[in-house]
């Protein structure tokens, strides 16, 4: 099955500067991206994703970048604010798979 | 915005006993799905279920785990005879109309196995 590895597994940046967190998987046949954000007591929340089709996507602060040579995706937060601190995590599937295989995730803390 | 609701937040249980967690999906998705989480670990998958039936099951899902959705609004997860090591966060999620729709996650519900 698919392998997803993420790193860091911590990070720590100064509010404003940006935090970017790198995850490779190991099947070729992914073709779903998605990055979710886990804050303290809650459930992963969906922030952004990209599809195998596109090799970036942004939404204001937030963005994802997809290489499938190299099979690696990136998220990337510009501008950081303190409300960014939460664990992420990336995930791959494949069309026709139902699981989601998730990273190990990264705690990002803002230093304000 | 439409969520996933999931009951309770936090069930204690002694060894050897059933517990049953339960999540109300999103009303129109079609595709259910409960993934747990040890403390520090990464989420892992359970179970999918779709048009009434498990779709795909993890080595982790064994003949102790089953999931029902009795009544069209409730998906349920059992655990017949938990143990120790099923300590952990449980949560549900569902996703829409398609493969690879984007999954939506309950808030979870911690089981603690004593």
């Amino acid at each position: 099955g698919e392998n997803v590895e993420q790193h860091p597994s911590t990070l720590s940046v100064q509010e404003g500067d940006s935090a970017v967190i790198k995850c490779t998987y190991s099947d070729s046949a992914s073709n779903y991206f998605p990055w979710y954000k886990q804050e303290l007591g809650k459930g992963p929340q969906l922030i952004i994703d990209i599809r195998s089709n596109v090799g970036e996507k942004k939404d204001q602060r937030i963005a994802v970048t997809l290489n499938k040579t190299a099979k690696h995706f990136s998220l990337h937060i510009t501008e950081t604010q303190p409300e960014d601190s939460a664990v992420y995590f990336c995930a791959a599937t494949s069309y026709g798979e139902d699981q989601f295989y998730f990273g190990t995730g990264t705690s990002l803390t803002v230093i304000p | 915005e439409p969520e996933v609701t999931q009951t309770p937040s936090h069930q204690v249980t002694q060894m050897g006993q059933e517990v049953i967690l339960r999540c109300v999906p999103i009303s129109n998705h079609l595709y259910f799905y409960w993934y747990r989480q040890i403390l520090g670990q990464k989420v892992e998958f359970l179970v999918s279920f779709y048009n009434n039936e498990i779709s795909e099951k993890s080595e982790i899902f064994d003949d102790q785990f089953s999931v029902e959705r009795p009544d069209g609004s409730n998906f349920t997860l059992k655990i017949r005879s938990t143990k120790l090591e099923d300590s952990a966060m449980y949560f549900c999620a569902s996703g829409g109309t398609g493969y690879n729709s984007p999954l939506h996650f309950g808030n979870g519900t911690r089981l603690t196995v004593t």
